[in-house]
């Protein structure tokens, strides 16, 4: 079946410094999306790409759809402190299908 | 709009024991899913539903059971609780039907529920 890993499974970085997690896909996606966990909380829906190539910004976050549709990659510049969790990539074969959750990266922030 | 909610918060079992966790949505989304989390593993999809009166298995199914008689209630049941399934569980709902579309959203998730299983 689908298979959707991400790397690093930790990161750490001091406060300013940038985070970069990596997920990859062992199958052409339709689509992947990017949420959000807080230590204690629930996921949290960031964004969702579509179109290969395609590059989604969010404030200090960037996010990339690889070209051939099975890899992605958010992008942290200058980290914060309430940038702490972690950070779920989810694709999903066909428009419509579910939704298969890699690992996950955690990430620390030291202030 | 309370979004997703789950019932309870938190349980301890004692082995062999069962328990249903209720989930419910205002958001008339049309699928509904049941995920447990387990540190270094993710989200994995136990059970979903694509509508009322609907439900299919997910990657890790064995051992639970869900029901989907309303619209707006997911229920997962544990018939004989095992250690094995403490975990985190999660529900959560997506894809809404706007204008006789069917329109892709993304997941809402519910607070959780932590259970252990002794």
């Amino acid at each position: 079946g689908q298979q959707v890993m991400q790397i690093p499974q930790y990161q750490h970085v001091q406060e300013g410094e940038d985070f970069t997690t990596y997920c990859n896909s062992s199958t052409t996606l339709s689509n992947i999306q990017w949420y959000k966990q807080r230590p204690g909380g629930h996921p949290v829906f960031l964004i969702q790409l579509v179109k290969s190539g395609e590059v989604k910004k969010q404030k200090r976050l960037t996010f990339q759809f690889g070209e051939a549709k099975k890899n992605s990659s958010l992008h942290i510049t200058a980290t914060q402190t309430t940038d702490v969790g972690t950070y779920f990539c989810a694709g999903a074969e066909t428009s419509g299908s579910r939704l298969t959750f890699g690992e996950g990266t955690q990430l620390t922030v030291n202030p | 709009n309370a979004g997703v909610t789950q019932t309870p918060k938190f349980r301890v079992l004692k082995t062999g024991q069962s328990m249903t966790l209720l989930c419910a949505q205002d958001m008339n989304h049309e699928y509904m899913y049941w995920y447990r989390q387990d540190p270094g593993m993710g989200l994995r999809l136990i059970h979903y539903s694509v509508g009322e009166g609907t439900t299919a298995k997910g990657e890790v199914p064995d051992g639970y059971n869900v029901s989907r008689l309303k619209k707006q209630n997911f229920l997962l049941g544990l018939e004989s609780a095992a250690p094995s399934q403490t975990s985190v569980y999660f529900c959560a709902s997506s894809y809404s039907i706007r204008g006789g579309l069917l329109i892709w959203d993304e997941q809402y998730f519910g607070p959780g529920t932590r259970l252990t299983v002794t």
